[in-house]
């Protein structure tokens, strides 16, 4: 069955240090893959997507993505974190109705 | 403006009335999505379209009712609202990839 897991519900950083976002997938073919943010009282904001190709990909606002086909891994990461950073992050995999969603990571920036 | 609207915002209502939420995007794409987010449950699909005049029902449909006779707009409709169905309802559009989200519409049920 398609699924999508992030194994970490909440994450705490302090602001200039790195972050890595988990999200591992389970899909029946080659899977489209999405990272979305979400800040309080918004909807959900496009990170950045892999459809094929370099499977490092870069996004907005200094994110990017790595695509591990052996691993079923699509983990986020930013060098280095600003308090704005602080929301809830969604992994997704899948294409026109076949779509998925992970529960979700929220993190939390500390001065 | 070009993008993917909802309304209302904001909803107040009484149980067993009838409730319709808007979706609007100008972009053209064939599919809409509405999702309803709620504390622990994260998304859940209510209903997607394919194209206009196609519907199917999604993980959550009971309660609902859509349509989409036009490729731009996808009204979400509760026919007789339940404190159950409080809730933040966000309507999503896809050309067959990504999806764009609306800014939501938060609706309770009194």
């Amino acid at each position: 069955a398609q699924s999508v897991t992030q194994p970490d519900i909440h994450i705490t950083v302090s602001e200039g240090a790195s972050l890595e976002l988990r999200c591992n997938y389970s899909y029946g073919a080659t899977p489209y893959l999405f990272w979305y943010v979400q800040s309080p009282g918004q909807g959900l904001q496009l990170l950045l997507k892999y459809f094929s190709g370099d499977t490092l990909v870069q996004g907005i606002k200094g994110f990017e993505a790595e695509f591990k086909r052996s691993q079923s891994s699509f983990n986020l990461r930013k060098p280095s974190v600003h308090w704005s950073d602080a929301a809830e992050y969604f992994c997704a995999v899948g294409h026109g109705n076949q779509f998925y969603f992970g529960t979700g990571t929220s993190l939390t920036v500390i001065p | 403006d070009a993008g993917i609207t909802q309304s209302p915002r904001y909803k107040i209502t009484e149980t067993g009335r009838q409730v319709t939420l808007m979706c609007h995007q100008t972009w053209s794409h064939s599919y809409m999505f509405w999702y309803r987010q709620d504390l622990g449950h994260g998304l859940r699909l209510i209903y997607y379209s394919a194209a206009a005049d196609i519907t199917d029902k999604g993980e959550v449909p009971d309660g609902y009712v859509v349509s989409r006779s036009k490729t731009e707009n996808f009204p979400l409709t509760l026919e007789s609202a339940t404190r159950s169905q409080t809730s933040v309802y966000f309507c999503a559009s896809s050309p067959g990839g990504e999806q764009y989200f609306g800014p939501g519409t938060r609706l309770t049920v009194t």
